[in-house]
């Protein structure tokens, strides 16, 4: 089966840096997305990761190792509208895309 | 362009009720995919049609059934319904190509309360 686990919360303050790691198991391996949800909003797409490296999207960045099955996002100059709830989420054989269980974000002023 | 659009977005049925979600994906995208989300939990998937077929569905009961119409919207029904049913239904849509189809786009949700 597949399965994913990341910390449940972690907390920072404006300005700062923050990496939330995922560890997943899977049978095959299509790629490891992140989005992210505001309380009360819908899931939004933030990055994915087919090969091993470094993606950059603006203050966000996503991490992938396969041979280790982790990857992380890395959020910098963080601000008050970064708190949420990232999900990470990888497809496998199954073909679905599963979801951990998120980490909740708060961002201190 | 349209996002996903579901409807209704919110649902009070009691228990043994039936509840009917539905779901209209994004101009262009033949994948939708539905997920639950119990309060303060993370996304379990539900069940994934693609071109009007059920290609692959979660660990859920017989009682959570749906399907996907030729204009590629999709109906989630919820028979015999649970107080733990109770959750916020997420519907997603995706083009389903390989790289698209880890990029899904979310609709805002339908909450269902059993009573």
């Amino acid at each position: 089966g597949q399965s994913l686990e990341q910390p449940s919360e972690v907390t920072a303050v404006e300005g700062a840096i923050v990496q939330i790691n995922c560890t997943y198991q899977t049978s095959g391996f299509y790629g490891l997305s992140w989005y992210q949800q505001h309380d009360g909003g819908a899931p939004t797409f933030l990055s994915y990761n087919a090969l091993d490296g470094l993606e950059e999207t603006g203050r966000f960045s996503s991490f992938l190792s396969r041979s280790d099955s982790y990857g992380y996002l890395l959020l910098q100059e963080l601000q008050m509208k970064d708190s949420a709830s990232y999900f990470c989420a990888v497809r496998g054989d199954t073909d679905k895309l599963i979801f951990g269980t998120g980490t909740r974000l708060q961002v201190f002023p | 362009e349209a996002g996903v659009t579901q409807s209704p977005t919110h649902l009070i049925k009691t228990r043994g009720q039936q509840a009917t979600l539905r779901c209209s994906p994004i101009s262009g995208h033949t994948s939708v995919y539905w997920y639950q989300q119990a309060l303060g939990l993370g996304l379990q998937f539900l069940l994934w049609y693609d071109e009007g077929e059920e290609r692959n569905r979660g660990n859920f009961p017989p009682r959570f059934s749906g399907r996907q119409f030729p204009n590629y919207s999709s109906e989630l029904n919820v028979n015999a319904l649970e107080l733990e049913d109770s959750a916020l239904y997420l519907c997603a849509s995706s083009s389903g190509q390989l790289t698209g189809a880890n990029v899904l786009t979310f609709g805002a949700g339908s909450r269902l309360t059993v009573l």
